[in-house]
């Protein structure tokens, strides 16, 4: 089973819809969660951590199931400005606690 | 503050040649990482430097080394470059807190040829 694994997608949905991305992770001692958005060939930059109890910023909410080892991340009224792909990232448990374990991301993409 | 900076942006190597990614950050931040991302493979962690004066391999570390100059710069260096090093390279840092969130630099783009 791979480490982190995400829907690739590509999620095209029209302005203003809901949509739900989903994450699986397999160390169950991974301790810190994090939603990252990738614009075309630009860097990661951080969405957002993820919380056990879940949080949310604005549009935006995440969850965390520890027992099923799942994370998700909802948009809600997507704007165009949204296009991006999202990266779920995992700590790795054991060894360097700072070391992230990268999905490979899912794309959205809101059409007008 | 100009967070993760990265040099150069663009790189085209013939095979063989040697090259040196240079990374630099403001942030103050213990740890430094270098990736690479590949289509369909995700970020790779080549090489991490937890804190100044240590270095230790990630998952992808052959070919490469590296350099933690001090608290600010980490570089990678390629010394005999393979067209299977073609990739985006990106520099990240954090601050060793429980949370670990990553910042990441603009990237590098190697082609070698």
């Amino acid at each position: 089973r791979k480490e982190v694994e995400q829907d690739p997608g590509p999620f095209n949905v029209p302005e203003g819809a809901t949509v739900a991305f989903n994450c699986t992770y397999s160390n169950s001692a991974s301790q810190s969660f994090f939603w990252y958005r990738q614009d075309c060939r630009k860097e990661p930059k951080l969405l957002m951590s993820v919380y056990s109890s879940g949080n949310e910023d604005g549009r935006f909410t995440a969850q965390l199931n520890r027992a099923s080892q799942y994370i998700s991340l909802l948009i809600r009224d997507s704007k165009l400005s949204d296009s991006a792909t999202y990266l779920c990232v995992v700590n790795m448990a054991g060894g360097s606690q700072g070391n992230l374990i990268f999905g490979k991301g899912t794309k959205l993409s809101v059409k007008p | 503050n100009a967070g993760v900076t990265q040099t150069p942006k663009f790189q085209v190597l013939k095979t063989g040649q040697s090259m040196t990614l240079q990374c630099a950050q403001d942030m103050n931040h213990n740890s430094m990482y270098w990736y690479r991302q590949d289509p369909g493979m995700g970020l790779r962690l080549i090489y991490y430097s937890a804190s100044e004066g240590t270095t230790d391999k990630g998952e992808v570390p052959n070919g490469y080394n590296v350099s933690r100059l001090n608290k600010r710069e980490f570089s990678l260096r390629l010394e005999s470059a393979a067209p299977s090093q073609t990739s985006v390279y990106f520099c990240a840092t954090s601050v060793q807190t429980r949370s670990y969130e990553q910042y990441f630099g603009p990237g590098t783009r190697l082609t070698v040829t």
